[in-house]
């Protein structure tokens, strides 16, 4: 079946500081892969996504790149900030067909806190 | 500006209790989730429902039942509650079935089960 595999955390850094959170997947077939944000308290929300090899999504200055051959989706970000503290979650969707069909496959969730 | 609305926000059940989750949502989504949190193992779907009159079973059903009253709600009854069952439950929406559409979620209703 399909699988998404992410970096143990928690992850601590400082104010400014790189960040990357790894992300690999397992999935007959093509997916579409995403990255989920979870603030304390809340939902997760979309993050970014991409839906083909090569793509690269990004958003808030996040950004992650597609890899077939490598099959990852990590999450980087250059400068991070208080306010990214948060969980993160990679996921694949898979095309229409059998019993996969439009659903989310989620990683175990990685937690960034990020220090002044 | 709702989204998708959960209810109750928090839960404490005996072992053995019913319960109904609620979830709504007002952006005329077709597709619905319920999906369980809990530590260390990510969102692991329990019930889906790609359009009205529709439920199918996810990775974790056992122990849950759904309902699609209409296109705004989706709920998820627990019959008889076990300590298990403790998790955090979130439901989502998506516009359809298209893979590439993302998903809505509410903020959660967390669930102890003593």
């Amino acid at each position: 079946g399909n699988s998404v595999t992410q970096m143990e955390g928690p992850v601590t850094l400082s104010e400014e500081a790189f960040l990357t959170i790894n992300c690999t997947y397992t999935a007959t077939g093509y997916p579409s892969l995403f990255w989920y944000v979870q603030y304390p308290g809340e939902g997760l929300q979309l993050l970014l996504k991409a839906t083909k090899a090569d793509d690269k999504g990004s958003n808030k200055g996040f950004e992650a790149t597609y890899r077939k051959e490598t099959t990852s989706f990590h999450l980087e970000k250059g400068s991070v900030q208080v306010s990214d503290s948060a969980v993160y979650f990679c996921a694949l969707s898979m095309k229409a067909g059998g019993t996969s069909y439009g659903k989310l496959t989620f990683g175990q969730g990685t937690i960034l806190t990020v220090h002044p | 500006n709702a989204g998708v609305t959960q209810t109750p926000k928090f839960q404490v059940l005996k072992t053995g209790q019913s319960m109904t989750l609620q979830c709504a949502q007002d952006m005329n989504h077709n597709s619905m989730y319920w999906y369980r949190q809990d530590p260390g193992m990510g969102l692991r779907l329990i019930y889906y429902s790609a359009s009205e009159g529709t439920t199918d079973k996810g990775e974790v059903p056992n122990g849950y039942n759904v309902s699609r009253l209409n296109k705004r709600e989706f709920s998820l009854r627990l019959e008889s509650a076990a300590p298990s069952q403790t998790s955090v439950y979130f439901c989502a929406s998506r516009t359809n079935r298209d893979y590439n559409s993302p998903l809505h979620f509410g903020n959660g209703t967390r669930l102890t089960v003593t």
